[in-house]
Parts: structure tokens; C-alpha cells; sequence
């Protein structure tokens, strides 16, 4: 069974400063898919990033970049400078790469940002 | 292109009620998944649909039901309500051998 937690519950900053959420995931897939969704009040989850399983290689998407180890199990993301809009609630999602695109969700990080 | 749609937006049920979900995937995207959302036990997956078909299910009860007309829009009922079905109802449409799904607004519902 697939499985992701993400450990923080809540992350408070202040504007300008950035924000780095953790994820660790379980699967006995060799073959798989990782995302973040950003879901703001509005309850539309926002699909932010996507990384798969063979591919290791860290990238930088404007204010957003991530940091995926798979000897770890791990898929972190990082806002740079953040801002206000960028209070949400954030997801990290698994999902298998061949045939099952059933999305596994961790428990989200409320991220607020302050003025 | 226009985002996934989903209608109603807000829902207001008693117990013992059945309820239908609309769903409206993004332009030629042929697959769509439908989501619970509670704050109990966050996202789960209800059931996916692709070209008329359920692909897979979760583990659901069956008053969750869903179905999947030839021009990709998506239905999902629940009959038989409960107050532990109140909830953010979320459906999702993907490209044919993409992965990633894009989300709607969500029904939001909620069981008396």
C-alpha cells in the first residue's frame, strides 16, 4: 500500500522568508509519480509540481523548487520568498506510473504567511 | 481551456437523502476521479472513470456510485446519506496517458 506523510501540521512565516515542507512516502513500486497541490480557501486543489520516480534531478520552477531523494523517500518542496497568497494548505500526493493514477494524499501543511 | 467544472457548488442535505455530483473535465480529457475530502480522514480516493468505464475504486461503501457519459462529464451519487458523508466532494480529469490530474472547485456537502 502506497502511503505519504507529511509531518508538519502548520508552518507560520513572515513574508520574504522561505518556506521548505517535508514529505516522505511509502511504495513498493519501483515506477512512480510524486506531486504537490496547493489547495487555497477556495477548496480547488492547485496542481503545483510533478516528479517521477526515475528522474532525480532537482529543479527550480520561479519562486518554487523541490528535492527529491529516493534513497530516502523523500520529496520536499521549498518556497522562496514567500508571500501572502501563498497561504494554503498544501498536499503531497504519490501516484503508481503504469495503469493505477489513483492519487495517495498526505495530510496536508497549512502554511500562512504574515504581512 | 476551460478548468474542470463541477456543479453544485454547495449542498444541503438531510440523512436518508440520495444526492447527485456533476462533473465536467477539462476539454478532451477522457479520464475522471472523484475525491472525498473530510478533516478526519483527509483526501481519499472515491473512483476513477475513463471512457465510460470504472477503473478502479476505492474503498467505499456502495451508495458511493459513479458513472461516465460518452462526452466525458461524470456523475457521482450517494444514496442512502449519512451524516459521515458530509464533505468536499473533488473531482479530477487527466490526458489520456498523462498523470496528472487537474482539479475542480469541489461540491461541498453537507448531511443534517
Amino acid at each position: 500500500a502506497q502511503k505519504v506523510t507529511q509531518a508538519q501540521t502548520e508552518i507560520s512565516v513572515v513574508e520574504k522568508e522561505d518556506v521548505t515542507l517535508d514529505c516522505v512516502y511509502e511504495t513498493r513500486d519501483t515506477t512512480y509519480y510524486l506531486f504537490w497541490y496547493k489547495q487555497p480557501p477556495s477548496g480547488e486543489l492547485v496542481f503545483l509540481i510533478r516528479r517521477n520516480s526515475f528522474d532525480e534531478q532537482n529543479e527550480i520552477s520561479g519562486r518554487y523548487s523541490w528535492n527529491f531523494q529516493k534513497s530516502t523517500s523523500s520529496f520536499n518542496f521549498t518556497i522562496t520568498a514567500s508571500q501572502v497568497v501563498d497561504s494554503a494548505v498544501y498536499f503531497c500526493a504519490l501516484s503508481e506510473a503504469w495503469g493505477d493514477y489513483k492519487l495517495s494524499f498526505g495530510a496536508g501543511t497549512t502554511v500562512t504567511v504574515r504581512a | 481551456k476551460a478548468g474542470v467544472t463541477q456543479t453544485p457548488r454547495y449542498l444541503i442535505k438531510t440523512r436518508g437523502q440520495q444526492v447527485t455530483l456533476s462533473c465536467s473535465p477539462i476539454s478532451g480529457h477522457r479520464s475522471v476521479s472523484w475525491y472525498q475530502q473530510t478533516p478526519g480522514q483527509g483526501l481519499q480516493f472515491l473512483f476513477e472513470y475513463f471512457s465510460e468505464t470504472q477503473r478502479n475504486k476505492g474503498n467505499f461503501p456502495g451508495r458511493f456510485s459513479g458513472r461516465q457519459f460518452s462526452n466525458s462529464r461524470s456523475e457521482m451519487n450517494v444514496s442512502t446519506l449519512e451524516l459521515g458523508d458530509s464533505a468536499l466532494y473533488l473531482c479530477a480529469s487527466r490526458e489520456q496517458g498523462a498523470d496528472t490530474q487537474y482539479f475542480g472547485p469541489g461540491t461541498r456537502l453537507t448531511v443534517l
